[in-house]
Formats: structure tokens, sequence, C-alpha cells
């Protein structure tokens, strides 16, 4: 029973590229978060998809960041023309229903991303 | 702002010791604290969890301490091993919610 699948576990870019940072959920889990992990801080909540649907992104950062759920695939959190401050860890959850009604996020193992 | 704040940063501890970290948080209306393990290249996992209406839950060797009115909570790690050797996070959230406030962490390293 396979866990939450992440990848790159390791992605390097240089500043103005694009990012693509790929989350499989656990088998039956229609529900995926992705927190980012600065150096020296605890994970942060970025956003809240469901299946063809962006529920939260208030921890987004305006501009550059987006993420997708479709209906067939892993999520994507995508990040245009990186800047050096985007360094950090990306850790994508997942949970069968909508975590804090007893439902447990099941976290993956990070893509860690560094942008030279 | 940081609304968890965890310390220490890290800290060493010989096989069979205690292991205590520390955690305050700033929002009075979080009512879930949970508390993730790490390993390294792996996701952080769920270790333990408590609510405030109870000050203190143990789970084997993982005994969470609960105090409301100082809004501080801690992990203590009985009789520590060297597979307990990982980074912990505490974090906290309101009932209901699934944004999960985090702490920084604490690498705990158990020396045999």
């Amino acid at each position: 029973n396979a866990g939450v699948m992440q990848n790159p576990r390791h992605l390097v870019r240089r500043r103005g590229q694009e990012a693509r940072l790929r989350c499989s959920p656990m088998k039956g889990h229609s529900h995926v978060y992705w927190y980012r992990q600065l150096p020296e801080e605890g994970l942060k909540f970025m956003v809240y998809l469901q299946k063809e649907n962006i529920i939260d992104e208030s921890g987004m950062p305006k501009e550059r960041f987006s993420a997708e759920f479709p209906k067939e695939g892993p999520s994507i959190l995508r990040i245009q023309q990186v800047v050096r401050g985007d360094s950090a860890a990306y850790f994508c959850a997942s949970s069968p229903a909508a975590a804090g009604v007893g439902n447990e996020q099941f976290f993956g193992p990070g893509t860690r991303l560094t942008v030279l | 702002q940081q609304q968890v704040k965890q310390s220490p940063q890290s800290l060493i501890v010989q096989k069979g010791g205690i292991s205590i970290i520390n955690c305050a948080y700033e929002n009075t209306a979080f009512d879930y604290f949970p508390w993730y393990q790490q390993f390294p290249g792996k996701g952080p996992a769920l270790l333990i969890a408590i609510r405030p209406d109870v000050s203190e839950k143990k789970e084997g060797r993982f005994t969470i301490s609960f105090n409301k009115s100082a809004k501080q909570f801690s992990l203590h790690i009985m009789d520590s091993q060297p597979g307990d050797s990982a980074t912990y996070f505490c974090a906290a959230t309101l009932r209901g919610d699934y944004k999960l406030s985090f702490g920084a962490g604490t690498t705990v390293t158990v020396r045999a």
C-alpha cells in the first residue's frame, strides 16, 4: 500500500526557470494539501485541493505560484520564474476526506527545491 | 508571524534518557495539538496528539503534557532509543480545520 508519492525528490532550477512539483496521493484519497518548509522554519500551509477544485489557496503567494489536481493524474504545484527565496522543501499531504473531521493528513517525503 | 514556537532546535540524549521538547502557541482558539515524527528522507508522520480538555496523554514511551493556561505543550520521550533519532514537529490547529500550524522542528539524536 504505497504512501503519498512526490517527485522529483530534489530539483535544481536557475533563477527565472519554472519548477513543477508532482504529488500522487494515497490510494483512495481525494484531498491534497501542499505545505512549504523554509530553512529553520516549520511547515506552512499553502493550498488545499480536491479533484478539479481548489478549496483554499490562502497560503499561496499571490504571484508565480499555482496548483492543480486534475481528474486524472497527480496534483501539480507550479512555480514560475523561480527566485532564490523559493528554495525550500515542499511537502504534499493527502486525506480520504476533509482533514480536520477526524481524518489524518498523510505526508509525502517532500521535494527539495534549490534555486541557483 | 509564527503561531507555534518550538524549542530546542536540537538535542542529544543518551540511550535510556528522557528527551523533552517544548512548544508554545499564540492562538487560544487552537484545540488540537499533534506531534509529528520525521525520519531523514521521509515525510512527517503523526506520532501522538492531544486536545485541551486533558492535561496529559501517554502512548507507549511518548507522553504529551498540556498546560492550557500557559499556552504550552511538550513531548516527553521516555527511555529514549537510537531508533527515536528523528526530527519532531509540534503543530496546532482549530477543531474541524485542515490548516496545521507547525513549529520549526527539533532534531533528536539518541546516542547508544
